[in-house]
């Protein structure tokens, strides 16, 4: 059975801080994502990785940066959260030429 | 500017009967839709895809349709049943890596027993 886990359900940060947010797949998928999902304006890209060590910006990706050392792991770094930063934090992945993607459970991040 | 537009926020069908979900494009460079499940708590779930050079695909209970002239595509869900009520959202993407899919806000749908 496949599985993207996100190590957090739940984070609450003080505005300022450092926020790590990590993901694991054990589908030795080539590509990795993280999306923020808001309502109102569905899933947005904030960054990819095809590769180790290789990351693309998406969509959304101030205030934001990635890190991806190992192939299964692909960590998404808040440098000084903020408060418009409270959302829902969903990270993906899937194999080199298909786009099903298969997501974790998601982190609700809310930044006080 | 919203490449995909899903513009019914929610929808409630009862049980047993057709669920009609819609969503529409701009952009016609996509050549690849999906459509995506969520329950609370819990990440999306992929459901069904449709490449553009066809049509209609089905699975189960399960059917998409494309319009490529209308840039339009909907999800047909017969019968509806209450597992069946989460939020639905539709995604394009233009190459089939899928760097770049673009998702909908998504559509809540409730299935009355």
């Amino acid at each position: 059975d496949v599985k993207v886990t996100q190590s957090s359900r739940y984070l609450v940060k003080r505005t300022g801080e450092k926020v790590f947010l990590e993901c694991v797949q054990d589908m030795d998928h080539e590509n990795m994502f993280w999306y923020r999902q808001d309502p109102g304006l569905g899933l947005r890209l904030i960054y990819f990785s095809y590769d180790v060590k290789m990351k693309e910006k998406g969509d959304i990706p101030e205030g934001y940066s990635v890190s991806r050392e190992k192939k299964e792991r692909f960590s998404l770094i808040l440098e000084s959260a903020s408060t418009n930063q409270t959302s829902m934090y969903l990270c993906a992945s899937n194999d080199r030429g298909l786009s099903e993607a298969f997501f974790g459970q998601g982190t609700r991040l809310t930044v006080v | 500017d919203q490449q995909v537009k899903q513009n019914s926020p929610s929808l409630s069908v009862q049980e047993g009967r057709i669920s009609i979900l819609n969503c529409d494009y701009t952009n016609s460079m996509f050549d690849y839709f999906l459509w995506y499940k969520k329950y609370p708590a819990e990440g999306p779930t992929f459901l069904i895809s449709i490449s553009s050079i066809k049509d209609k695909n089905e699975d189960g209970r399960f059917t998409v349709f494309l319009n490529k002239s209308a840039k339009h595509l909907s999800l047909h869900i017969v019968p509806s049943q209450p597992g069946d009520s989460a939020v639905y959202f539709c995604a394009a993407s233009a190459d089939t890596g899928g760097f770049k899919t673009i998702f909908g806000a998504g559509t809540r749908l409730f299935v009355k027993a």
